[in-house]
């Protein structure tokens, strides 16, 4: 069954960064693109950005471009992102999720990691 | 940037229809999707590609897209739909985009 199981919970001080990762199993790993998406408590889904676990290729939103790295290992079939100075605003649950059809990086969310409480405080 | 604006809160006898909309310039031209999320888990893909539904989702869960309003139905809504509710499109220019959410109640 397709699963993406995602690393524990992190607590960060400002300015700091944080790596979170998302195993992925049960599909083929270069078919699908994998997304990030987070949530604030008690806020809504934001989107962070996209990669392409074939190539490598990424891409984010303006307000993360400078701030977010999106990686992967075809090897282990993880994807890492990676999430630069942070302040007490990037508090919040980090999700990744893969796509539904094959090779289209427009395409719905299927499936969801449970998700990663990322807690950012002096 | 792309905004796709929903009402922050719909209300729902158990049994009775629950119309969830979603509302963005020429969203008619893009696909929507649709996702529940109960309280402290990962959302859940209700409806995809405007009114597709994912294997394993009711059949009471429908979806319409049309103009700039993209709509979820739910019909003979149950206690278990409670839940919030985010649509979802593409935008060339920002991205995946998502809706601000509904919280669904039934009563």
């Amino acid at each position: 069954q397709v699963q993406l199981v995602q690393s524990g919970a992190e607590v960060k001080k400002p300015g700091a960064s944080v790596r979170v990762s998302c195993k992925a199993s049960g599909y083929t790993f270069s078919d699908h693109y994998v997304h990030w998406v987070r949530q604030a408590p008690g806020q809504g889904l934001e989107w962070m950005g996209i990669v392409d676990p074939l190539t490598g290729s990424t891409q984010f939103p303006p307000r993360f471009q400078d701030r977010v790295t999106l990686t992967r290992d075809p090897s282990t079939t993880t994807v890492y992102m990676e999430l630069r100075s942070l302040t007490s605003e990037d508090t919040a649950v980090y999700y990744c999720a893969k796509t539904i059809e094959f090779r289209l990086s427009t395409a719905a969310f299927d499936f969801w990691g449970q998700g990663t409480l990322v807690t950012v405080s002096s | 940037s792309y905004d796709l604006i929903q009402p922050p809160s719909v209300s729902v006898p158990p049994g009775q229809t629950a119309i969830i909309t979603c509302s963005g310039n020429k969203l008619s031209d893009k696909d929507v999707c649709w996702y529940q999320q109960r309280p402290g888990q990962s959302p859940v893909l209700v409806m995809y590609q405007n009114a597709r539904r994912p294997s394993g989702i009711p059949e009471r869960f429908s979806g319409s897209n049309s103009g700039n309003t993209a709509t979820l139905t739910i019909t003979g809504t149950q206690a278990m739909d409670e839940a919030d509710y985010f649509c979802q499109a593409w935008d060339g220019s920002s991205g995946s985009v998502f809706g601000t959410g509904t919280k669904v109640t039934v009563l």
